[in-house]
């Protein structure tokens, strides 16, 4: 069964505007973390932000916050203020157990590509 | 600090032929985790080690594929013998037990099996 899944392969948006990309996930644990990689077209992974199942706020990182519905089991990534160099590839990931450190599941990622 | 550092960044090599990747993981970090990206089964967990010791190697293709954590500073995937459909990029990623999120990834290797 899919862990994670993030619906959109591809999204668009214009410079200056928000955009939100779509995370879902399926655990039985109560304890858990997600987390939201950035993958530019250079191929390296860059950790954007954390969120850990008994966090009561929805986590934030600059431009970047985390939509967490725990009912919904949804995580979605809200990037406000678009940059072109926001254009890349996006991954959802989970970690279950959220108080012992174990293997990161990704979603399949959301291409996305910021227009001037 | 240098970040995980991976080596090389590329490998092209014929089928057949042994192949090594390398991972140098942040120093102090106790896990250290192999993964490897395809466009068809995206990012798969392969194998991590905690404290050197090999704890889940569940996503380990078949016996081709061998990991090992000789020290805490090194490790090294190997591919023996390597096939056209191992080509992918193979990333490493380390991180504290002192910590929830800071796993930290490699650049990766793209490898190319021709």
């Amino acid at each position: 069964a899919q862990k994670i899944t993030q619906t959109q392969p591809g999204m668009f948006v214009q410079e200056k505007e928000a955009v939100t990309l779509d995370c879902t996930y399926d655990t039985s644990d109560q304890s858990y973390g997600l987390f939201w990689y950035k993958q530019p077209s250079s191929g390296e992974m860059i950790f954007l932000i954390y969120q850990g199942s008994y966090d009561e706020q929805n986590a934030t990182e600059g431009r970047y916050s985390l939509n967490f519905q725990k009912a919904r089991k949804s995580a979605n990534l809200v990037i406000s203020a678009s940059q072109l160099g926001d254009s890349a590839m996006y991954f959802c990931a989970m970690r279950e157990r959220q108080s012992n450190t174990g293997k990161l599941i990704f979603g399949q990622g959301t291409t996305l590509q910021v227009k001037p | 600090d240098a970040g995980v550092i991976q080596s090389p960044r590329h490998e092209v090599t014929e089928m057949g032929q042994e192949v090594t990747l390398r991972c140098k993981p942040i120093s102090g970090h106790d896990y250290l985790f192999w993964y490897r990206q395809t466009m068809m089964r995206g990012l798969e967990l392969l194998i991590y080690f905690n404290n050197n010791v090999p704890i889940d190697d569940s996503g380990m293709p078949e016996d081709r594929f061998s990991a090992k954590m000789p020290n805490a500073s090194f490790s090294t995937l190997k591919i023996q013998p390597s096939e056209p459909r191992d080509s992918a990029v193979y990333f490493c990623a380390s991180k504290s037990q002192e910590t929830n999120y800071g796993y930290t990834f490699g650049s990766g290797t793209r490898l190319t099996v021709v």
